[in-house]
């Protein structure tokens, strides 16, 4: 069993559309990144959290500590959102699998 | 524009050479980096923590003489894959902390990777 959950793993939305991808984790944290990595492999850190919620743009990430649970949003997703989000919790490093999004014009 | 940079991008490397991967922060002193491995189709695997002016510490499986590390100043790491192999191809990718904040809220930066191919 994966340390951290994602799902789903893969995701095909048209755009406009709201979004959701969640992660779950078993081990103990101080913060949980959400990281997005594009079809070249480079990585931008979206956001780190360690509880409530952050809002940056069209994106929102939410975070329940108490039920190790993690939930990302775009809301009005747009092709460019396609894109691999993975889930990372920092203390050990431990990676999700990612949740590969194709937001269709 | 990117904080941390990764060099090269690419290389292709004949099987029983050593590849060298730069990491440089650019605008801040990581005291700490790290180093990720990643396969196709696959999600990001830590393979060490690069520690400036100490040894790095090495993942569970992931062999220090075969990958060696060495970050001598605030602002560079670099990881060399020694006698490389076709099976030691695949997606290198490094991070920094910036230590702004504190520990817990340092936020950390990506390379953008490197894809090393052994024939």
């Amino acid at each position: 069993k994966n340390e951290v959950e994602q799902s789903p793993q893969n995701l095909t939305a048209q755009e406009g559309e709201f979004i959701t991808i969640n992660c779950s984790y078993s081990v103990g944290i101080s913060a949980l990144h959400w990281l997005q990595q594009h079809p070249g492999g480079g990585i931008v850190s979206l956001f780190m959290l360690s509880s409530g919620k952050k809002k940056h743009g069209r994106l929102i990430a939410t975070i329940n500590i108490q039920e190790k649970h993690s939930s990302l949003h775009i809301t009005a997703s747009h092709p460019r959102d396609s894109a691999v989000y993975i889930c990372a919790v920092r203390d050990q490093f431990y990676f999700g699998t990612g949740t590969s999004l194709t937001v269709i014009p | 524009g990117a904080v941390v940079s990764q060099h090269p991008s690419w290389v292709i490397c004949k099987s029983g050479t050593s590849v060298k991967i730069e990491c440089r922060s650019l605008d801040f002193q990581a005291t700490t980096m790290f180093w990720y491995r990643q396969f196709p189709k696959q999600s990001l695997m830590l393979m060490a923590t690069s520690n400036e002016g100490s040894k790095a510490t090495y993942e569970q499986g992931v062999e220090k003489d075969k990958f060696l590390i060495n970050h001598a100043s605030l602002t560079l790491s670099t990881l060399t894959v020694t006698s490389a192999h076709p099976e030691d191809s695949s997606f290198y990718i490094c991070s920094a902390r910036d230590p702004t904040g504190s520990r817990a809220n340092s936020p950390l930066h990506f390379g953008n990777g490197t894809r090393l191919t052994v024939t």
